[in-house]
């Protein structure tokens, strides 16, 4: 079975603080992806990346960077978090971007800045 | 514009049937994903179309039709432990955006 560690299953951080989540998964999956879930919204991407040190923008990158120095760990990195950035984060990876290949999530990090 | 509709919140009884519609568009298209996510855990994965039809998994099912952009997940033998959202999700042509619907809440009644 597939598994999608996140390390913090809450946070609180501070307005301004640099905020790091980290994601690893156990399948030697070549993309990665970081969402975040919003009540109303759905999921929404930020980035995702399909080789290692490679990182594409999704929809929401505004605020986020990210890094992918090996190919089981994916970084989300809020340089300033803000009160908008409050939310419930999921990393997902799959094993390819091929016909049915679904995504693979973590359990969240429910993030709260205050 | 990119945009996955679905019901916000659908009630059914135990034992019942019941179908959770999806419409969307999309600029490409790839497959659609249906997952399921209890509170506070994440999404799993229920079933993927990509082709026109009736997929069949057990007790659930999900059927796609490309040319009206309209995707439903039927859910047979209702059991309380299916009350959770659903969230329909479609993969972009080039394979690595999947674009989620809002998802919705199926609560199983007694």
């Amino acid at each position: 079975d597939v598994k999608v560690t996140q390390s913090s299953r809450y946070l609180v951080k501070r307005t301004g603080e640099k905020v790091f989540l980290e994601c690893v998964q156990d399948m030697d999956h070549e993309n990665m992806f970081w969402y975040r879930q919003d009540p109303g919204l759905g999921l929404r991407l930020i980035y995702f990346s399909y080789d290692v040190k490679m990182k594409e923008k999704g929809d929401i990158p505004e605020g986020y960077s990210v890094s992918r120095e090996k190919k089981e760990r994916f970084s989300l990195i809020l340089e300033s978090a803000s009160t908008s950035q409050t939310s419930m984060y999921l990393c997902a990876s799959s094993f390819s971007r091929g016909l049915g290949s679904p995504l693979h999530f973590g359990n969240g990090t429910r993030l709260t800045v205050t | 514009g990119q945009n996955i509709d679905q019901p916000t919140e659908m009630t059914a009884t135990e034992g019942a049937i019941v179908q959770i519609n999806c419409t969307y568009q999309t600029s490409g298209f790839n497959g659609l994903f249906w997952y399921q996510q209890h509170a506070g855990e994440a999404p799993t994965f229920l079933s993927y179309n990509v082709l026109d039809g009736l997929e069949e998994k057990g007790r659930f099912s999900s059927f796609l039709s490309r040319s009206k952009g309209y995707s439903y997940l039927l859910l047979k033998e209702l059991q309380m432990k299916d009350s959770a959202s659903y969230l329909c999700a479609v993969r972009n042509t080039g394979g690595f955006k999947t674009i989620f619907g809002a998802g919705t809440r199926l609560f199983v009644k007694a």
